[in-house]
């Protein structure tokens, strides 16, 4: 099974509509989560951190079910911009060092 | 500007040759990480540093070797060991320590084996 896995899509999304999706995670002892963009061909970019309780960034929600071992993502008033695949991130604080260990991605295609 | 950076953006190398992708950040981070992106897929580790002269392998390390020498720079060296080389290759740095820290990317170099 793998650490990260998330559904890789594409989930195809009306402009203006909501879109969400979950990612999960095998390591019960993982400690921090993310979620990162990437558009084609370029580098991740960090779009924002999941707490426990919560948080909302504008149109970006993201959730952490401890409990369930997923986090989640969701995306109101799709824009064509929202377009691009969605990575999962999470957290292993090490003796070594911190390991962040990404999901396979989920793509987004928002549509007029 | 503060930033990493990765060169080349491409290269194209002959099988069985060994070939070294530079990665260099002005941020003052302490930690620098190598993955691997093959089409379609997620990141994997290669390996991770979190202090000068002192690295550990990730997931993916076989047919790579890394160097530390100096907090600023993390070269990947392909060895010709790595059985299927052709990838986008990404490098990335973050502060040491604590929960929650954000990686920063370089732009990726698209490696090539002919």
């Amino acid at each position: 099974r793998k650490e990260v896995e998330q559904d890789p899509g594409p989930f195809n999304v009306p402009e203006g509509a909501t879109v969400a999706f979950n990612c999960t995670y095998s390591n019960s002892a993982s400690q921090s989560f993310f979620w990162y963009r990437q558009d084609c061909r370029k580098e991740p970019k960090l779009l924002m951190s999941v707490y426990s309780s919560g948080n909302e960034d504008g149109r970006f929600t993201a959730q952490l079910n401890r409990a369930s071992q997923y986090i989640s993502l969701l995306i109101r008033d799709s824009k064509l911009s929202d377009s691009a695949t969605y990575l999962c991130v999470v957290e292993m604080i090490k003796a070594a060092g911190n390991k962040l260990t990404f999901g396979g991605g989920t793509r987004v295609l928002v549509k007029p | 500007d503060g930033g990493i950076t990765q060169s080349p953006k491409y290269l194209f190398r002959k099988e069985g040759q060994n070939v070294t992708l530079s990665c260099e950040q002005n941020l003052n981070h302490d930690a620098m990480y190598w993955y691997r992106q093959d089409p379609g897929q997620g990141l994997r580790l290669i390996y991770y540093s979190q202090i000068v002269n002192d690295f550990q392998k990730g997931d993916i390390a076989e047919g790579y070797s890394v160097s530390r020498e100096k907090k600023e720079s993390f070269p990947l060296t392909v060895t010709s060991a790595q059985k299927n080389p052709t990838a986008f290759y990404l490098c990335a740095s973050s502060i040491e320590g604590g929960r929650y820290t954000e990686a920063f990317f370089g732009q990726g170099t698209r490696l090539t084996v002919v």
